[in-house]
């Protein structure tokens, strides 16, 4: 089954306290990216990636980091989470930067 | 500069009555369109997708939409709303990325 998965779904940490969103896709896309959503704000992209090793900041990339080691997984890191990152944050893949976006099921973050 | 804006932050209807969410852009040519549903705690599903061609788009669910160049709009219509079709709607356009309306939240009544 084509998917795209993320964990944790839920996640509550601390100010400060590094942590790792983990996405990975099944289909071989080759265009993954990341949003957060908040209320009234609808989805706004952080980081995308066009290939492995390929990776650029999307319309909010403060605060974030990103890998793309290997084409299936795509790595969302807070180095240092402060309480406006509290969100809920999405993994996409496509097959190409405007073709169709397939979802994981998202992770809501809490920082405290 | 790029944008979609989706006007209508909440619309209810009543099951088995018509449905209509709107849709603008603003781009300089016309973008590849999309239409997303986020049921409640899920990610996002794809109801359909205009690139180019027919104007209007069947999509899954029942639903459709019009892509009409001279209002700059993709509005998205279901003939009869069902219960389950109560969740929040989401348009998104671009070129070489999506961007996202804000979004509609749909409450269905009995």
């Amino acid at each position: 089954e084509a998917q795209v998965t993320q964990n944790p779904r839920y996640l509550i940490t601390v100010t400060g306290k590094k942590l790792t969103v983990t996405c990975s896709q099944n289909m071989n896309h080759e265009y993954m990216s990341w949003y957060r959503q908040d209320p009234g704000l609808g989805l706004r992209q952080i980081y995308y990636s066009m290939n492995v090793e390929v990776t650029d900041k999307g319309d909010v990339p403060e605060g974030y980091k990103v890998s793309r080691k290997e084409k299936r997984n795509f790595p969302l890191i807070l180095e240092s989470p402060s309480p406006n990152q509290t969100s809920l944050y999405f993994c996409a893949s496509s097959r190409t930067e405007n073709t169709e976006a397939f979802f994981g099921q998202g992770t809501r973050l809490t920082v405290v | 500069a790029q944008s979609v804006t989706q006007p209508d932050i909440h619309i209810t209807v009543s099951e088995g009555a018509s449905l209509e969410l709107r849709c603008n852009y603003s781009y300089g040519a016309t973008p590849y369109l999309f239409w997303y549903v986020q049921s409640p705690g899920q990610g996002l599903q794809l109801l359909l997708k205009y690139f180019s061609g027919d104007t209007l788009v069947q999509g899954i669910k029942g639903f459709e939409a019009e892509f009409k160049r001279s209002q700059s709009s993709f509005n998205l219509r279901k003939p009869s709303v069902h219960w389950s079709d109560a969740a929040e709607y989401f348009c998104a356009g671009g070129y070489n990325k999506l961007i996202f309306g804000a979004g509609t939240r749909l409450a269905v009544h009995p």
